[in-house]
């Protein structure tokens, strides 16, 4: 059984890097059959895909993060992670990972709060 | 990339059937048969239970059914239940591997 788990920091100060990982069980990462993504929701509104990675290395990041945004693999530990930085209030949010196309696994979730 | 819109909420007695539109572009929803959809409760991580417009995963009740129509998803849920109410959102491909979700829609049993 597939499981995915995000880890990482619950708090982050204005202006600095958000860090972020997910740690997949059960399946290789490197199989070559999906991607791997990230997306987060602010409290109380909607999904918003960040970007995602293939064990090739190719990423594909929203347009409107791409700037701030990276996400690769860690392969030896069948994880990947994501990096926004220049964090704002407005990049509060749970944040979660997942496979793609399809987005049928998720992880629990982690929130983050921006606050200094 | 915008998101796709939905109604903020729908609602339908036990037994009755609703319906959630999901409308995009000819970029994303219209563009190609990649519509998935997601049922959150609250707390919760999504879960899918649509995918590629029609097809349900194994497991998700046959309750839920998929369509599209030019730039329109939509996801009918028959024979409305209690643990029915929840969050539901749509996800389009919108080309070179990106994606975009819809605003949400929230889903009462009366």
């Amino acid at each position: 059984q597939v499981q995915l788990q995000e880890s990482g920091p619950g708090l982050v100060k204005p202006s600095e890097t958000l860090s972020l990982t997910c740690t997949v069980s059960g399946a290789s990462i490197g199989s070559g059959i999906y991607h791997w993504g990230w997306i987060r929701q602010p409290p109380g509104k909607g999904l918003e895909w960040i970007g995602s990675v293939h064990y090739s290395g190719a990423t594909y990041y929203n347009p409107s993060l791409k700037n701030r945004v990276t996400i690769f693999m860690e392969m030896s530990e069948n994880q990947f992670s994501l990096k926004l930085n220049s964090v704002t209030a407005a990049d509060a949010a749970v944040y979660y990972c997942a496979r793609l196309r399809t987005f049928d696994l998720w992880g629990q979730g982690t929130l983050v709060t921006v606050s200094s | 990339q915008s998101a796709l819109t939905q109604p903020r909420s729908v609602s339908g007695s036990p037994g009755q059937s609703v319906t959630i539109s999901c409308t995009g572009t000819s970029n994303d929803v219209g563009g190609y048969n990649y519509v998935s959809w997601y049922q959150q409760h609250p707390g919760k991580a999504p879960k899918l239970i649509i995918y590629d417009v029609t097809e349900r995963p194994s497991g998700v009740p046959d309750r839920f059914s998929g369509s599209k129509s030019g730039n329109t998803a939509s996801l009918t849920i028959s024979g409305l239940q209690a643990e029915d109410e929840a969050d539901f959102y749509c996800c389009s491909y919108a080309g070179t591997y990106t994606y975009v979700f819809g605003t949400g829609t929230k889903v009462t049993v009366l």
